[in-house]
C-alpha cells in the first residue's frame, strides 16, 4: 500500500524557517518524481515544487522561488521541503504527492499524504 | 501562467442527478488536464487524467471530456459520497496550475 506521511509543520514567526519531511513507503520511491502542493485555509490547491526521481530536474512556483528548496533522499525514501524567509501567505496545509507515472515530472498526482499544517504568524 | 477557471463555483444537485462541471483554460493545454475530488479534511483524490482517462479505482460514473481550452467532468448519477469539491489541474505548462474549485453540494 502506497503511503506518504508528512511531518515538520508548526507555528513559525514571519522570516523564520521550517523543514518539512515526507516519508514514503509501499512503492519504489526512487522511480517517481515527487511534488509539494499546498492549500491555504479555506482556499484552493497551489502547486509549490517538483523534483525528478534522480533530483536532476527541480521546479518551483514563482511564489516560493529563492525561499524554498526541495530535495530528496532515495536511500531513506524521503522527500523534503526547506522553507526559509516564511511569510504569512505561506500559511497552508502542505501535501506531498507522487507523480502518477514513472519517468515524468509533475504530470498528475495520484497519491497524496494527509498534509502538515504550517502557520506563519507573530 | 495558464489560468484555469471552473464553473459554476457551487452546484446544488440531488442524489441520482447528473452533474456537469466545467474547466476553461486561458490558453490551450491540449489534453493535459486532470480532475481531482477533495472531501473536507482529506487530501485530494485523482479522478481523471489526460482529460478523459479514469484513474485506478475510479467508478465509471465519472467521465471527462474536452481538449484545448474547454473541459468537462460529468458524474452520470450522483451518489451521496460524490458531494465534495472538485478541482481541475493542467500539466501543459510550468507552473502547474489548478482551478479554483467547484463545490458540489446536496440540494
Amino acid at each position: 500500500e502506497v503511503q506518504l506521511v508528512e511531518s515538520g509543520g508548526g507555528l513559525v514567526k514571519p522570516g523564520g524557517s521550517l523543514r518539512l519531511s515526507c516519508a514514503a513507503s509501499g512503492f519504489t520511491f526512487s522511480s517517481y518524481s515527487m511534488n509539494w502542493v499546498r492549500q491555504a485555509p479555506g482556499k484552493g490547491l497551489e502547486w509549490v515544487s517538483s523534483i525528478s526521481s534522480s533530483s536532476s530536474y527541480i521546479y518551483y512556483a514563482d511564489s516560493v522561488k529563492g525561499r524554498f528548496t526541495i530535495s530528496r533522499d532515495n536511500a531513506k525514501n524521503s522527500l523534503y521541503l526547506q522553507m526559509n524567509s516564511l511569510r504569512a501567505e505561506d500559511t497552508a496545509v502542505y501535501y506531498c504527492a507522487r507523480d502518477e507515472q514513472i519517468a515524468v515530472v509533475s504530470y498528475y498526482f495520484d497519491y497524496w499524504g494527509q498534509g502538515t499544517l504550517v502557520t506563519v504568524s507573530s | 501562467e495558464i489560468v484555469l477557471t471552473q464553473s459554476p463555483a457551487t452546484l446544488s444537485l440531488s442524489p441520482g442527478e447528473r452533474a456537469t462541471l466545467s474547466c476553461r483554460a486561458s490558453q490551450s493545454v491540449s489534453s493535459y488536464l486532470a480532475w481531482y475530488q477533495q472531501k473536507p479534511g482529506q487530501a485530494p483524490r485523482l479522478l481523471i487524467y489526460d482529460a478523459s482517462n479514469r484513474a485506478t479505482g475510479i467508478p465509471a460514473r465519472f467521465s471527462g471530456s474536452g481538449s484545448g481550452t474547454d473541459f468537462t467532468l460529468t458524474i452520470s448519477s450522483l451518489e451521496p459520497e460524490d458531494f465534495a469539491v472538485y478541482y481541475c489541474q493542467q500539466r501543459s505548462n510550468w507552473p502547474r496550475t489548478f482551478g479554483q474549485g467547484t463545490r458540489l453540494e446536496i440540494k
